[in-house]
């Protein structure tokens, strides 16, 4: 079984500053895929960037960016110029991928709260 | 668009009742699931249907029961509850199982298990 770890239960940043959420995982697959999620108080799961293992490349959506280091196990996710709306918890998630098509569900991190001060 | 709608918002159960959460989307999904929410955790998936007919178990499946009969409609039952399922739970949809296809999600149902 997979597991997802995000150490930093809480941050809190100025608003405009560029802030990094931590995440490691464990996993003894090959194929996979990385997601952050942001859940603002509304509740509502927002996809805000997907990181597939098999590609070196690191994925940047806007403001958003992450570090993804394969052998380490580390995903983490990078906000540039936070804004008060980025204020939200944040899910690290992991999915397990078939080589013919499919896939497991997502598994979890326990998340980070993060908040952008005015 | 609705996107993926759960019925009902919110509701208060008494211990060994039963019920049945609701999910639809009508984006033509192929995949569905359930996942629940604790406080201070991440989502956990219950049960997963890769396709209409089809049903999987996830992380947490126990004490839970899926149905998904027609391609827009997943179910999520429980036949006999207990404060231990007392949980946010979320429906999400799907293209195709898979990474490269982005899991959409309802708005969540807030259950109380008393």
């Amino acid at each position: 079984a997979q597991t997802v770890t995000q150490s930093q239960p809480e941050m809190s940043v100025q608003e405009a500053e560029t802030v990094t959420l931590s995440c490691t995982y464990d996993t003894s697959e090959n194929n996979y895929y990385l997601f952050w999620y942001k859940q603002p108080p509304s509740r509502q799961m927002i996809l805000v960037i997907r990181q597939e293992a098999y590609k070196q490349q690191n994925a940047t959506e806007n403001r958003f960016s992450v570090n993804f280091q394969k052998a380490a196990k580390s995903f983490s996710l990078k906000i540039s110029d936070s804004q008060l709306g980025d204020t939200a918890m944040y899910f690290c998630a992991f999915m397990k991928t078939y080589s013919g098509g499919g896939a497991d569900g997502l598994t979890f991190g326990k998340g980070t709260h993060l908040i952008i001060q005015p | 668009n609705a996107g993926v709608t759960q019925t009902p918002k919110f509701q208060v159960l008494k211990t060994g009742q039963s019920m049945t959460l609701q999910c639809a989307q009508d984006m033509n999904h192929n995949s569905m699931y359930w996942y629940r929410q604790d406080p201070g955790m991440g989502l956990r998936l219950i049960y997963y249907s890769a396709s209409e007919g089809t049903t999987d178990k996830g992380e947490v499946p126990d004490g839970y029961n899926v149905s998904r009969l027609k391609k827009q409609n997943f179910l999520l039952g429980l036949e006999s509850a207990a404060p231990s399922q007392t949980s946010v739970y979320f429906c999400a949809s799907s293209y195709l199982t898979g990474g490269n296809q982005p899991q959409h999600f309802g708005d969540g149902t807030r259950l109380s298990i008393l």
